[in-house]
């Protein structure tokens, strides 16, 4: 198993520019998430899902949009981007059935906006 | 929505403990969770703690939450230089998306 991966690694973008990240999980899980990092600041929740074909906005919603087409996969978009969006994203599933509710993590992607 | 607060950095020797600490806002969490993260990597869980407990211990890792003073700690015995990550404090709910709130995160220096 991958378990949860994400594409690009890295990319730097100009302002105005949009971009689709991807992240795709092969455990079947339910629960999708995206988070965004900021020092000193800890992970906030941007948008996830909790299924196929739905979506939900998190703590910081503004200016991204997100698809949950297929179950695996849950992608993040930014379709004007800014340099305030500037940051490292990460994506996170886990199953909607967990005794302790852990949420599996992948390696993220660091993103520059100039 | 909740607030989870933690000391920016901790700095220990190798072999001595290290305590990492956690104060949150909200009581309502079901769940308290540690994660570690490596550079240049995402979180893993370390460790968690039902709400209705008041200490976890699993191998060299013990968990306190003190729920009338909203703090959680982490304590790493006999500290090694892989320990050396961030530590992130989290408190999730049931329900809703099971949604995480994470603290600011605790840089961890281990020093030979």
């Amino acid at each position: 198993n991958a378990g949860v991966t994400q594409t690009p690694k890295f990319r730097v973008l100009k302002t105005g520019q949009s971009m689709t990240l991807l992240c795709a999980q092969d455990m079947n899980h339910e629960y999708m998430y995206w988070y965004r990092q900021d020092p000193g600041m800890g992970l906030r929740l941007i948008h996830y899902s909790v299924g196929e074909g739905t979506t939900a906005k998190g703590e910081v919603p503004d200016g991204y949009n997100v698809s949950r087409l297929k179950k695996q996969n849950f992608l993040l978009g930014l379709e004007s981007a800014a340099p305030s969006q500037t940051s490292v994203y990460f994506c996170a599933s886990r199953p909607r059935l967990a005794v302790d509710n852990e949420q599996f993590f992948g390696p993220g992607t660091r993103l520059t906006v100039l | 929505g909740e607030d989870v607060e933690q000391s920016l950095f901790l700095s220990v020797r190798e072999g001595d403990s290290s305590v990492i600490n956690c104060t949150y806002t909200d009581s309502s969490s079901t769940y308290l969770y540690w994660y570690k993260q490596e550079p240049g990597a995402g979180l893993q869980l370390l460790t968690y703690i039902f709400s209705n407990m008041d200490m976890k211990q699993d191998q060299r890792l013990t968990v306190l939450l003190n729920k009338k003073d909203k703090h959680l700690s982490l304590r790493i015995a006999d500290t090694q230089t892989g320990d050396s990550a961030i530590y992130f404090c989290a408190g999730g709910l049931t329900g809703g998306g099971n949604k995480l709130t994470f603290g600011t995160g605790t840089q961890l220096k281990v020093e030979l």
